[in-house]
Formats: structure tokens, sequence, C-alpha cells
């Protein structure tokens, strides 16, 4: 059965910086590329990182602004989202998302499955 | 980037309804675009890939179709389970999502 647990998320002041890690299990992590998505409770989906699944092409949505980097330990099957000089606006509840192709070369992904997601509060 | 609108933002119906929720990218994706089903306080779930493409496990009254800008999801015959918010997502370039369709019952 495939599983992605997110952790790490928590309240944090704006300028802080945070960790989000992902673990995987029950299908072969180091053939996909995986995503970090976040939602604002009660409003869309935005994607904000993708990584492939050798860490050769990386990808972060605008906003991100250099502030985000996505990382990926395929030994230990866990992505990993720092998080710096974080914003109110970045509050949100953040997934983690696993391809639906395996070998995919590029983040332009089709995202078929997808964690729980942990919760990011930026508040002073 | 590319804009994805979905249309309508909300939209009521009946048990056995059948539905579609439109998508247009703001430039050709080609069929790269996917349908997610998002219920409340829950992931979402991946209904269709590739426009068309039915994930395992979806029930097949969920069809999908489209292609470069204009995308279509149906439901052929509402059930209870369906109601709840679906979004599209390109996947021609760095992913986006469109707004999203929140399907009420009438």
């Amino acid at each position: 059965e495939v599983q992605l647990v997110e952790s790490g998320g928590g309240l944090v002041q704006p300028g802080r910086s945070l960790r989000l890690s992902c673990a995987a299990s029950g299908f072969t992590f180091d053939d996909y590329a995986m995503h970090w998505v976040r939602q604002v409770p009660g409003k869309g989906l935005e994607w904000v990182s993708g990584v492939t699944y050798n860490s050769d092409s990386i990808g972060y949505a605008a906003f991100v602004e250099g502030r985000f980097t996505i990382s990926r330990d395929n030994a230990k099957k866990v992505l990993y989202l720092q998080m710096n000089n974080l914003r109110g606006e970045d509050t949100a509840l953040y997934y983690c998302a696993k391809d639906v192709r395996r070998l995919r070369s590029t983040v332009n992904s089709d995202l078929e499955f997808w964690g729980q997601g942990t919760l990011v509060t930026v508040s002073s | 980037d590319i804009q994805m609108t979905q249309s309508p933002s909300s939209l009521s119906a009946s048990v056995g309804d059948r539905i579609t929720i439109t998508c247009r990218a703001s430039q050709s994706i080609s069929t790269y675009l996917s349908w997610f089903q998002q219920k409340p306080g829950k992931a979402p779930k991946l209904l269709i890939y590739g426009a068309s493409s039915l994930q395992s496990g979806v029930p097949s009254r969920f069809s999908g179709s489209g292609f470069g800008t204009d995308f279509t999801l149906t439901i052929s015959s509402l059930q209870p389970e369906d109601f709840a918010t679906y979004y599209c997502q390109q996947s021609y370039i760095t992913p986006s999502f469109g707004q999203g369709t929140k399907l009420a019952i009438k």
C-alpha cells in the first residue's frame, strides 16, 4: 500500500525557517518524481515544487522566489522541503505527492497519490 | 505560466444527473491534463490523467475529454459520494491547477 506521511509543520514566526519531510513507503521511491503542493484551508491547490526521481531536474513556483529548497534522500525514501524566510502568505496545508509515471525526466507530472498534509502556520 | 480556468465555480445537481465541468488552459497543453476530486478534510484523489485516461480504481461514470486548450470532466450519473470539489491540473510545463468547481447536492 502506497503511503506518504508528511511531518515538520507547525507555528513559526515570519522570517523564520521550517523543514518539511515526507516519508514514503509501499512503492519504489527512487523511480518517481515527487512534489509539494499547498492549500490554504478552504481555498484551492497551489503547486510549490517538484523533483525528478534522480534529482536531475527541480522546479519551483514563482512565488517561492529562492526561499524554498526541495530535496530527496532515495536511500531513506524521504522527500524534504526546506522553507526559509517564511511569510504569512505561506500559511497552508502542505501535501507531498507522487508522480503517476515512473522515471519521468521532468517535473511536469500527473500527481497520482497524495499524503494527508502537514499544516504550516506563519504568524507572530 | 499557464493559467487554468474552470467553469462553473459551483454547481448544484441531483443524484442520477449527468454533469460536465470545463477547464480551459491559457495556451495549448496537448493532452497534459488531469482531474482530481477532493472531499472536505481529505487529500485530492486523481481521477483522470492524460485528459482521458481513467486512473485505476475510479468508477467508469467518470470520463474526460479534450485537447489543446479546452477540456471536460463528465460524470454520467451522479452518486451521493461524488459531491465534492473538482480540480483540473496541467502537466505540460511545471504544474498548475484550476481554481476548483464545488459540486453540491440540489
